[in-house]
């Protein structure tokens, strides 16, 4: 079945910078990989997401890429702001009918002020 | 329109005892899906439904654990004699379809604390 590794595990930046974290999959069949955040306490939601007949997806400040080839998938957060810090989850689901999404073990993301 | 909700927010149960946890999904989504998030951890797959259908019962830890939606709506997940073990947060995620990379929709999920 499909496995999903993310790093890094935390990841510390000041205000401004980029962030960038990484995630690799095995399933060669999956072609849909969406990422979501999840405050303290609250729901993931999903963020963005990006189809494996696309490399890379923008949407503001936020970016992902895809290399189907090397199996593994990026975010990008650009300009960090204090209300980026959360944890991240990307996740990955096969094409096939009601196949549940398979996370990663998540990214702490802190960004300082 | 209102969101995933599920209910309780919060349970603390006794090792032994019986839960049971409720999602409402939001109206019209044919796809539920029931996941474990251990602390630290990501959301883990248990159970999948198509309306009343449990076509994925692939990842239920054991038999202890239960799920249903009887009339393609609201669900619940059961969980028998309680182990400590089982101490998590139970997320709900419904989607509008059956077709892959619909977006699924998280609920708050109940955290579940097995003393």
């Amino acid at each position: 079945g499909e496995n999903v590794e993310q790093h890094p595990s935390t990841l510390s930046v000041q205000e401004g910078d980029s962030a960038v974290i990484k995630c690799t999959y095995s399933d060669s069949a999956s072609n849909y990989f969406p990422w979501y955040k999840q405050e303290l306490g609250k729901r993931p939601q999903l963020i963005i997401d990006i189809r494996s007949n696309v490399g890379e997806k923008k949407d503001q400040r936020i970016a992902v890429t895809l290399n189907k080839t090397a199996k593994h998938f990026s975010l990008h957060i650009t300009e960090t702001q204090p209300e980026d810090s959360a944890v991240y989850f990307c996740a990955a689901q096969a094409n096939q009918a009601g196949t549940a999404l398979i996370f990663g073990k998540g990214t702490t993301l802190s960004v300082s002020s | 329109g209102a969101g995933v909700s599920q209910s309780p927010r919060y349970k603390v149960a006794k090792r032994g005892q019986d839960v049971a946890l409720r999602c409402d999904p939001i109206s019209g989504h044919v796809s539920l899906f029931w996941y474990q998030q251990a602390l630290g951890q990501g959301p883990e797959f248990l159970t999948y439904f198509q309306n009343e259908a449990q076509l994925d019962k692939s990842g239920l830890p054991s038999d202890r654990f239960f799920a249903e939606r009887p009339e393609g709506s609201v669900s619940t997940l059961k969980i028998q004699r309680t182990q400590q073990e089982d101490s998590a947060v139970y997320l709900c995620a419904s989607s509008p379809g059956t077709r892959v990379q619909n977006e699924q929709f998280f609920g708050p999920g109940t955290r579940l604390t097995v003393l």
